[in-house]
């Protein structure tokens, strides 16, 4: 599995772009890049998901350097809402013998203020 | 269409007593699973399963063991409580053998004194 380390902590005000980095030094080649959100209480929720370069979607952008031994999860114009912990989850790729190879680590706590 | 559902919210043990852990999806997912979440920390996978009648254990699957009889439904049980259990339990699924999408669960919050 693929060791993943992110900041502990970031803060953040309303408005403002926010990007979270996460370090996968040991990547293999089939492995995913997926990153979660979890607000207090409740359990994560799907972010993003991507394998290299840029994917977006409604709600982030994911961005992927070409050696993938990093990834950037980019929030923009966060509001307080979107403070939460974040979670960068790598060696998920779509193969049935990946089942169950999922580590969250302890993620970024990012803070929103006003 | 509920989702992923756990039960019970909430429950208080003695050491030693036993409890099982409901999960149920009415998304027709194939991989089913859970994690426990301590305070502060990132989730750890206990067991997971691929299919109805199969399952594996995760990354920190001692003391609790899970059967997956119908599809919709993945059980966790804990035999014989301990105070090193008390965390908050989160069921999910998801379609493929990776989480593209996991489906998580409200929790279950576990106390044992």
């Amino acid at each position: 599995l693929a060791k993943t380390t992110q900041p502990i902590s970031m803060d953040s005000y309303e408005g403002q772009e926010v990007n979270i980095t996460c370090s996968h030094n040991n990547i293999a080649t089939n492995d995913y890049i997926t990153w979660y959100q979890q607000f207090p209480s409740q359990g994560p929720r799907f972010i993003i998901q991507g394998y290299k370069t840029k994917v977006t979607n409604e709600v982030a952008s994911l961005f992927i350097p070409a050696d993938r031994k990093s990834s950037t999860l980019s929030l923009p114009r966060v509001s307080l809402s979107d403070t939460a912990v974040y979670y960068c989850l790598v060696g998920l790729g779509p193969f049935r013998t990946n089942a169950g190879k999922s580590t969250f680590g302890d993620g970024t706590t990012l803070t929103v203020k006003p | 269409n509920a989702g992923v559902t756990q039960t019970p919210k909430f429950r208080v043990l003695k050491t030693g007593q036993s409890m099982t852990l409901l999960c149920a999806q009415d998304m027709n997912h194939e991989y089913m699973y859970w994690y426990r979440q301590d305070p502060g920390m990132g989730l750890r996978l206990i067991h997971y399963s691929v299919g109805e009648g199969t399952t594996a254990k995760g990354e920190v699957p001692d003391g609790y063991n899970v059967s997956r009889l119908k599809k919709q439904n993945f059980l966790l049980g804990l035999e014989s409580a301990a105070p090193s259990q008390t965390s908050v339990y989160f069921c999910a699924s998801t379609f493929q053998g990776s989480p593209y999408e996991q489906y998580f669960g409200p929790g279950t919050r576990l106390t044992v004194t």
